[in-house]
């Protein structure tokens, strides 16, 4: 069966202070991680996918990266505009996404 | 291009009710892919439809089903309504598989069940 876990569960950061989202995961046969972000009463925004080990995407102050075991999404010099839920998924099997439970960040001015 | 459409936006139901929720993908996409998002579960996989065939479905009673029109657009159905079932249904398209593909999703259908 597979896993995403996600940590932290939440974090609030100061404007301009960077950090990184951490995904972990197991999956028998990984076809894609793909990181969304959420807001509140919307539906999951599409960020980012990876699909091999060592492979980096970034867009704007974003920048994910992709382990064998675990993904991290960098948020560098963050403004309150990019306070959202971030969610990361893996497609594996039969069982479309599994996603993780997300990591709550709020950015304060 | 247009987004994935999902209506309606708001259901409210009582217990025992049934109730069908649609779904249009963006112009293009195959496959669309169903979800429910609650507090404590997250999200969850419900079934996915490609080529108006259901290629996989979750671990959710039979009394959620679904299928999907020649022009993509999907429907799901839940049937005898249980306050369990309050949560927000999300739907998803993307271009081919969607273990692959990038899916792209709508805002959701907030469904309350009393």
């Amino acid at each position: 069966e597979d896993q995403v876990t996600q940590s932290p569960e939440a974090l609030r950061l100061q404007e301009g202070e960077s950090s990184s989202l951490n995904c972990s995961y197991t999956v028998s046969g990984l076809r894609g991680l793909f990181w969304y972000r959420q807001d509140p009463g919307k539906g999951p925004e599409f960020l980012f996918t990876l699909y091999s080990a060592g492979e980096e995407k970034e867009k704007e102050r974003l920048k994910a990266t992709l382990t064998k075991k675990e993904s991290f999404l960098h948020i560098t010099a963050p403004k309150p505009e990019d306070s959202a839920t971030y969610l990361c998924a893996v497609g594996g099997g039969a069982d479309g996404l599994t996603f993780g439970k997300g990591t709550h960040l709020i950015i304060q001015p | 291009k247009a987004g994935v459409t999902q209506t309606p936006r708001y259901l409210i139901k009582t217990r025992g009710q049934q109730v069908t929720l649609s779904c249009s993908p963006i112009s293009g996409h195959r496959s669309v892919s169903w979800y429910q998002q609650t507090p404590g579960q997250g999200l969850q996989f419900l079934f996915e439809y490609f080529s108006e065939t259901q290629r996989n479905k979750g671990n959710f009673p039979g009394r959620f089903s679904g299928r999907q029109f020649s022009n993509s657009r999907s429907e799901m159905n839940v049937s005898t309504l249980e306050l369990g079932d309050s949560a927000l249904y999300l739907c998803a398209s993307s271009p081919g598989q969607p273990s692959t593909d990038t899916q792209y999703f709508g805002p959701g259908t907030r469904l309350t069940v009393l």
